[in-house]
């Protein structure tokens, strides 16, 4: 299995909601990345989970929480969300971030595409 | 921190010709310049990457050089299809306080005419 799955591909939320984006890879990866992606721009990173910890947080809004629940999983948990937020979100994964030949090579998903009304 | 600057943004060539999409860094530091396509609705993938070992690297159609002394990568894919038409970033990396960080180039639209 070669593949980053994310779920759902869309979503479609208000600004007063809950609700999360998952991702779930099975290559034995040991990083996970989520971008966010604006139309007609590159993936801006957001956060990064080495060993299911949290390595990285790009002084993201707090209405943005990533979860690591195990080695396979990445969440992004949505609340409160402004129009702003709408965005293509990616999902991604490495063997890990640093170490090796391949160590940082990402595999990215199809994406969760989000709308904020 | 890394700035990646990609030329052309935009990039028009007829089925069968070839098309040459060039970036340019500014961190000495960064050792792995990676190509990813972005097809429409899709992630972006992965096609071809170097390290800075390496001044060349050919897989079938797609080729990537590096010149370390200039900062600069370039992406080369001879005899176009219009499967090629896509989105194309370039990004490079590099090890220390920025583990872990991809800085892409903002994107080249390639459109490949039959």
């Amino acid at each position: 299995d070669t593949e980053v799955t994310q779920t759902p591909k869309h979503l479609v939320m208000g600004m007063t909601n809950k609700k999360s984006l998952k991702c779930e890879q099975h290559m034995g990866h040991r990083a996970m990345y989520w971008y966010k992606q604006k139309a007609k721009k590159p993936p801006e990173l957001m956060f990064v989970y080495s060993y299911e910890k949290l390595s990285i947080n790009e002084s993201v809004p707090s209405r943005f929480s990533p979860e690591c629940p195990n080695s396979s999983l990445l969440n992004l948990h949505l609340h409160a969300l402004q129009p702003e937020d709408s965005a293509l979100y990616l999902c991604a994964s490495s063997p890990r971030l640093a170490g090796g030949s391949g160590a940082n090579v990402l595999t990215f998903g199809a994406g969760s595409r989000l709308t904020v009304l | 921190g890394e700035n990646v600057e990609q030329h052309p943004s935009t990039l028009s060539v007829q089925e069968g010709d070839s098309a040459v999409i060039k970036c340019t860094y500014s961190d000495s530091a960064s050792n792995y310049f990676p190509w990813y396509k972005q097809e429409l609705g899709k992630g972006p993938q992965l096609i071809i990457d170097i390290r800075s070992n390496v001044g060349e690297k050919k897989d079938q159609r797609i080729a990537v050089t590096l010149n370390k002394t200039a900062k600069h990568f370039s992406l080369h894919i001879t005899e176009t299809q219009p499967e090629d038409s896509a989105v194309y970033f370039c990004a490079a990396s590099t090890g220390g306080s920025t583990l872990g960080r991809l800085y892409f180039g903002r994107g080249t639209q390639l459109t490949v005419w039959p």
